[in-house]
């Protein structure tokens, strides 16, 4: 079955460093991934999509890459700030679907 | 950038009432609407796929008499939970897609908390 598995353990960081949060998907193969911030009660907030043909996305602090050979994308944000704590959410699109990760916390101590 | 707006934010019902929520998308015509529902600490899971002027398309498990969704325009998707029930208490979560400002990437709501009394 199409699985996607995303870092379950919380993300602990210090402020200032790289948080790099990890999104493993198995048995399909995406035409494009997505990646979400998702706040406590809050509905989620498109981050960046990249597609099969792109090895790598930036977005000012924000970096995405994504290896079809390895089935698996990283999330980078760097230079990490308290106000990037949230919940990540890794989704690819499969056909007419989009599946979602259940998502990492990631949490950025001052 | 793309807006979806959801209305109530926040309903609490009692057993045995309907309660309807709206989806509408701002600033672009989505011709492709889907509803999730979350519980606490776990992931979105779709509930239905609606394109405009079509029937929806249900995930397994999920009840289209329960659930009723209408995609009458390219702007506004309502979901409708009959005879509602304390287990159908959740985030209920809205998103759309397409036009212009948004083919390929799904923009959410802000969600709707719905607790059944």
């Amino acid at each position: 079955s199409q699985k996607i598995e995303q870092n379950s353990e919380a993300l602990n960081i210090q402020e200032g460093k790289t948080a790099t949060l990890t999104c493993n998907y198995t048995n399909y193969s995406p035409a494009y991934l997505q990646w979400y911030r998702q706040d406590p009660g809050r509905g989620p907030v498109f981050l960046l999509l990249i597609r099969e043909n792109e090895k790598e996305k930036r977005k000012e602090r924000l970096k995405v890459t994504f290896d079809t050979t390895l089935k698996q994308s990283l999330f980078h944000i760097t230079a990490s700030q308290p106000a990037d704590s949230a919940t990540y959410l890794c989704a690819p699109r499969v056909g007419f679907k989009t599946i979602f990760g259940a998502g990492t916390r990631l949490f950025v101590k001052a | 950038g793309a807006v979806v707006s959801q209305h109530p934010s926040r309903v609490i019902c009692k057993s045995g009432t309907s309660v309807k929520i709206e989806c509408r998308s701002l600033d672009f015509q989505a011709t492709t609407m889907f509803w999730y529902r979350q519980f606490p600490k776990q992931s979105l899971m779709l509930m239905a796929t609606s394109n405009e002027g079509s029937k929806a398309t249900y995930e397994q498990g999920v009840e289209k008499d329960k659930f009723l969704i209408n995609h009458a325009s390219l702007t506004l998707s309502t979901l409708t939970v009959t005879s509602a029930h304390p287990e159908d208490s959740s985030f209920y979560i809205c998103s759309a897609r397409g036009g212009e400002l948004s083919t390929d990437t799904q923009y959410f709501g802000p969600g709707t908390r719905l607790t059944v009394l």
